[in-house]
């Protein structure tokens, strides 16, 4: 059972154009983490959120944590090619961390 | 450069072979991890050793052995694996204070398996 849903799978859009991505889940976590992955290198966090309603801003990603810890979203205004990646995201229970599947994002020039 | 570093970088062994797989961390942090990343499947938590104790072992196959001699290293050893172990292995690293496991984890570049 996949306690992190993150949709959508894969998403391909022009330069310029806004995005956002999700994770979900029916479980609470003290923290969620955003990471990015890039082809043959291990995931690189992004932000970590730990209180529910929290904001974070990152230059041109956003980030929010559900107000319950259950969820959280990533949005990317005016995507480059350079932000195209593996987004993975993390809910920590106790000592694990359980990752969502990914968004696999495409931007293309 | 996250200050993990993983060695090798790809491995292709037979269902015979016995191997290890070696973390080396240059951040001063007390926790380490392996986990294991499948096409198509989440991350998978493998083991977590806090203060060179291992603390959580997440139904892990015996054919998987971890070992952590000291805070800045830590080895995956693996003998008579199965193609379907064929993956990408990734080590991280985090703080661990007071007992609690800090959400920021660093990771390795990770070691391509592949098991013939």
């Amino acid at each position: 059972t996949q306690l992190l849903e993150q949709s959508p799978q894969f998403l391909s859009i022009q330069e310029g154009e806004n995005l956002t991505v999700y994770c979900n889940s029916s479980s609470v976590f003290s923290s969620l983490q955003w990471y990015r992955q890039e082809p043959g290198e291990g995931p690189v966090l992004l932000v970590t959120v730990v209180t529910g309603g929290e904001v974070k801003k990152l230059k041109r990603l956003t980030f929010q944590f559900g107000d319950a810890r259950k969820d959280s979203s990533l949005h990317i205004t005016a995507a480059q090619p350079g932000d195209t990646g593996l987004y993975l995201c993390a809910g920590r229970q106790g000592f694990s961390f359980i990752f969502g599947k990914g968004t696999r994002l495409l931007v293309k020039p | 450069e996250t200050g993990v570093t993983q060695t090798p970088r790809h491995l292709v062994m037979g269902m015979t072979n016995k191997k290890s797989l070696k973390c080396e961390q240059h951040l001063g942090h007390n926790a380490m991890y392996w986990y294991k990343q499948s096409a198509k499947k989440p991350l998978e938590l493998m083991f977590v050793y806090s203060l060179e104790e291992r603390v959580e072992n997440n139904s892990v196959p015996s054919r998987f052995s971890p070992e952590c001699p000291n805070s800045s290293h830590l080895f995956l050893h693996l003998h008579t694996l199965q193609p379907e172990d064929s993956a990408l292995y990734l080590c991280a690293s985090s703080q661990d204070t007071s007992g609690r496991v800090v959400e920021t984890q660093y990771f390795g570049p990770g070691t391509r398996l592949l098991v013939l």
